[in-house]
């Protein structure tokens, strides 16, 4: 089983600070994803990176899939209340298979 | 709103029974997924149909298993339950076999007592 790890697990931070949660694994993927799971809903697709080493930008949002396609990182600029939410990594692999990661729960307090 | 839709929203009921989770995809998406997501394990991929044929297994239990209909809504069914089962069950769709934009439903919410 292909394990992703997220870290933080949990992040609270003041609006407008800058904030980075990283999702590392030891296993290869061909692509990765990042979901936005708000209470009582279904994940939300963000963004997939494909290639090792691109970086994707989503207006506050930055994601970037590291050069081995092993690891991910998602970087928010100035938090907004409305950013809070559980954030998820999913990497898919060969099989077409798509692994999630543990999560991070993020709180942005105005 | 993603255009999946899953009922019941909220499920309770007792060890040993049996239960049936259904979910209709997107307009026009062939593939349908399963997931289970509880408080310890995180999200887990179950299962996927594709078109009405089983498109590629995950962490599914032998108590558990799916269909997917003709009019491509699709059902999972969930005996012998334990208390363990109690979690969360999404329902994802995508157009295509590949997993690569994948739209979740609300959920259902099951309760084992």
């Amino acid at each position: 089983t292909q394990l992703l790890e997220q870290s933080p697990q949990f992040l609270s931070i003041q609006e407008g600070e800058n904030l980075t949660v990283y999702c590392n694994s030891s296993s290869v993927f061909s692509s990765l994803q990042w979901y936005r799971q708000e209470p009582g809903e279904g994940p939300v697709l963000l963004v997939t990176v494909v290639t090792g080493g691109e970086v994707k930008k989503l207006k506050r949002l930055t994601f970037q899939f590291g050069d081995a396609r092993k690891d991910s990182s998602l970087h928010i600029t100035a938090a907004q209340p409305g950013d809070t939410g559980l954030y998820l990594c999913a990497g898919l692999t060969g099989a077409n298979n798509l692994f999630f990661g543990t999560g991070t729960r993020l709180t942005v307090i105005p | 709103d993603s255009g999946v839709t899953q009922t019941p929203k909220h499920l309770i009921t007792a060890t040993g029974q049996r239960v049936t989770l259904r979910c209709s995809p997107r307009s026009g998406d062939l593939s349908v997924y399963w997931y289970q997501q509880s408080l310890d394990q995180g999200l887990q991929f179950l299962i996927q149909y594709y078109n009405g044929e089983e498109r590629a297994k995950g962490n599914i239990l032998e108590r558990f298993s799916a269909q997917q209909f003709p009019d491509l809504h699709s059902e999972l069914n969930l005996s012998s339950l334990e208390l363990g089962d109690s979690a969360l069950y999404f329902c994802a769709s995508s157009v295509d076999w590949g997993v690569y934009e994948q739209y979740f439903g609300p959920g259902t919410r099951l309760t084992v007592t």
